[in-house]
């Protein structure tokens, strides 16, 4: 069955530390997207991509970096300059230009610094 | 530009009890509007979704919601509340003009009691 798959579910991060958070698709999607999810604030775009190679900030971008080398692969790094990482982190993934199709999420990464 | 409003945070029903989320929604062109539900630690699931055609749309599990493009609203129904349905609740919009970039609401989150 497609879908995308994150990992690890559960992530300990020590300060300092930079850490990958993984999402893979099999949905030959063309769009990826980052989330990140506190509780009471809804969801807030970290960043996405529409195609290989390229990708856009979303509101959040300042600690995090990303990149989108293959079509189903784009992982989110938390960079020590991200200030309050711990958080409940969505990826998901869509059809560029479809507006109607909507977007299919993983099951997340909660991260927690320790 | 679009955006969406969730009436209430948090609401809370009886078992068996009419559930109804409050979804309002702008967008200058025609929308697309999505409800997409939340369990705990887990990632967002397409319950259901309007792009064109009848204005009640129905869902899984039991859902539906009906466009009102007069009120501008999508709200949420389920006639008989189940204490499986206690999750967090997301209403999204978009339309051509945006690509297939989501709008989501800040979320609500649905408590059955028994």
């Amino acid at each position: 069955d497609g879908g995308i798959t994150q990992s690890p579910k559960y992530l300990f991060r020590k300060e300092g530390q930079n850490v990958t958070l993984s999402c893979e698709q099999n949905l030959n999607h063309d769009a990826m997207y980052w989330y990140r999810q506190d509780p009471g604030q809804g969801l807030r775009l970290i960043y996405y991509s529409q195609i290989v190679n390229d990708f856009q900030k979303g509101d959040i971008a300042e600690g995090y970096s990303v990149s989108r080398e293959k079509k189903e692969s784009f992982p989110l790094t938390v960079t020590s300059a991200q200030k309050n990482p711990t958080a409940f982190y969505l990826c998901a993934s869509s059809i560029w230009g479809v507006a109607n199709y909507g977007y299919t999420f993983g099951s997340g990464t909660r991260l927690t610094v320790v | 530009a679009q955006s969406v409003t969730q009436l209430g945070s948090h609401v809370s029903v009886s078992e068996g009890a009419l559930v109804l989320l409050r979804c309002n929604y702008s967008s200058s062109v025609p929308p697309y509007l999505f409800w997409y539900v939340q369990y705990p630690n887990q990632g967002l699931q397409l319950l259901l979704k309007y792009t064109t055609g009848a204005t009640l749309v129905k869902g899984i599990n039991g859902f539906e919601a009906e466009f009102k493009k007069s009120e501008t609203s999508f709200h949420l129904t389920k006639p008989s509340a189940h204490m499986s349905d206690a999750a967090e609740y997301f209403c999204a919009v978009t339309n051509n003009n945006a690509g297939n970039m989501l709008t989501f609401g800040g979320g609500t989150r649905l408590m059955v009691k028994p």
